[in-house]
């Protein structure tokens, strides 16, 4: 298995300004993912952090508004730039092993406000 | 696409028994994830099955079926602690890399 680390683990912020959560592995993964948990809602996928290239993001996501980062196989960052209250969400990071079975791992997630 | 579906909510007693029943489509199917997830919390691995068949792991088992795009993961002599939301996800290799989506999660509630 593998145990992840996110800071912070909650925020209050204004509107209109950013925040940038970090992601921390204790191993190496090649795959990482930032999803995203609406209030009553399920998880989204955001986007796909590469190690040493541009994020793929999904449908509905895009750079500008949430940069992210991956300087190595054990740590990301995820940034949500300009916020408003409709960002107000659960940010989850997530890993994939595969020493075996593919398994999918979330972190404790970082539980944003917008106000 | 991919099209996820599984009920909203679910109701049982405990130590009974609680079916949940999960419906997908989707190209280039690579697996199906169970997770639970309490309140306040972030999602915790239940299981991965990958071939047709059941798989048991305690009071927990889950079944594929690929041919019918469907899956269960069945919860057996059910304990309070057990209300939860069980979020079913589909794992696909896309070309532009490989994705877990999610339904929309069915809410347990295990009543005394």
């Amino acid at each position: 298995s593998a145990v992840i680390s996110q800071k912070p683990s909650r925020d209050i912020c204004q509107r209109g300004t950013s925040l940038t959560i970090q992601c921390q592995v204790d191993s190496q993964v090649t795959m990482m993912f930032w999803y995203r948990q609406q209030p009553g809602q399920s998880l989204t996928l955001i986007a796909t952090a590469n190690q040493g290239s541009e994020a793929t993001y999904e449908s509905g996501f895009v750079i500008d508004k949430f940069p992210i980062s991956r300087p190595n196989l054990t740590f990301s960052t995820l940034t949500v730039s300009n916020m408003s209250p409709e960002d107000s969400s659960i940010y989850l990071c997530s890993v994939e092993t595969s020493g075996g079975a593919i398994k999918q791992y979330f972190g404790p997630g970082t539980r944003l406000t917008v106000t | 696409g991919q099209n996820i579906d599984q009920p909203t909510e679910m109701t049982a007693t405990e130590g009974a028994i609680v079916q949940i029943n999960c419906t997908y489509q989707t190209s280039g199917f690579n697996g199906l994830f169970w997770y639970q997830q309490h309140a306040g919390e972030a999602p915790t691995f239940l299981s991965y099955n990958v071939l047709d068949g059941l798989e048991e792991k305690g009071r927990f088992s889950s079944f594929l079926s690929r041919s019918k795009g469907y899956s269960y993961l069945l919860l057996k002599e059910l304990q309070m602690k057990d209300s939860a939301s069980y979020l079913c996800a589909v794992y696909a290799i896309k070309a532009a890399g490989n994705k877990l989506t999610f339904g929309g999660g069915t809410r347990v509630l295990v009543k005394p």
